[in-house]
């Protein structure tokens, strides 16, 4: 079964400074692609950051950045100068063919 | 576009009554996808079609629950009788062919809250 895991079900950081949020999954594929989502507590479900499974470039958005090692099957989100806003759960998704997996989530405390 | 619409937002309802979720997707996508949070299980996916076609259903957690998508602008989540462990959010998103570009990126809708009492 493909599962994705996230280990850190609550992470916080100080408002300025640089978190990681950890992800790995599980697979036989090897074209497949990863996302990271964020859920405010709004509760809409935003994508944040994409990343290819054929590119070796980590994917980088601004403040947000991953580092993908496919070998590893490992998938983490960094978030550079944390923002107040940046608080929320984030989800890790693993997208083979069709469908989406997601993680469990992490939930995201930024202090001021 | 404005997005994939759910209705309702929110829904208390009473254990044994029937509740009927619906989904506009965003016009131009040809998948739909229909997915339940809970804070012990995380996002699961329930079922989701293509071209208004079912195609995965095995997340359905039993007959109670049922989908269908009658025109590729409308999509329904039944269910009868409902339970009290059916409260959760409920979500629908959609997502553009594979031919048109970045793929995977799901679209969802705001959700719908669901307490049966």
């Amino acid at each position: 079964a493909q599962t994705v895991t996230q280990s850190q079900p609550e992470m916080s950081v100080q408002e300025a400074e640089t978190v990681t949020l950890s992800c790995t999954y599980d697979t036989s594929e090897s074209d497949y692609y990863l996302f990271w989502y964020k859920q405010p507590p709004s509760r809409q479900m935003i994508l944040v950051i994409r990343q290819e499974a054929y590119k070796q470039q980590n994917a980088t958005e601004n403040r947000f950045s991953v580092n993908f090692q496919k070998a590893a099957k490992s998938f983490s989100l960094k978030i550079s100068d944390s923002q107040l806003g940046d608080a929320a759960m984030y989800f890790c998704a693993y997208h083979p063919t069709e469908k989406l997996v997601f993680g469990k989530g992490t939930k995201l405390t930024v202090n001021p | 576009d404005a997005g994939v619409i759910q209705s309702p937002r929110h829904e208390v309802t009473e254990m044994g009554q029937e509740v009927t979720l619906r989904c506009k997707p965003i016009s131009g996508h040809d998948y739909l996808f229909w997915y339940r949070q809970t804070m012990m299980r995380g996002l699961e996916l329930l079922i989701y079609f293509n071209n208004n076609v079912p195609i995965d259903d095995s997340g359905m957690p039993e007959d109670r629950f049922s989908a269908k998508m009658p025109n590729a602008s409308f999509s329904t989540l039944k269910i009868q009788p409902s339970e009290p462990r059916d409260s959760a959010v409920y979500f629908c998103a959609s997502r553009s062919p594979r031919r048109e570009g970045p793929t995977g990126e799901l679209f969802f809708g705001e959700g719908s809250r669901l307490t049966v009492l």
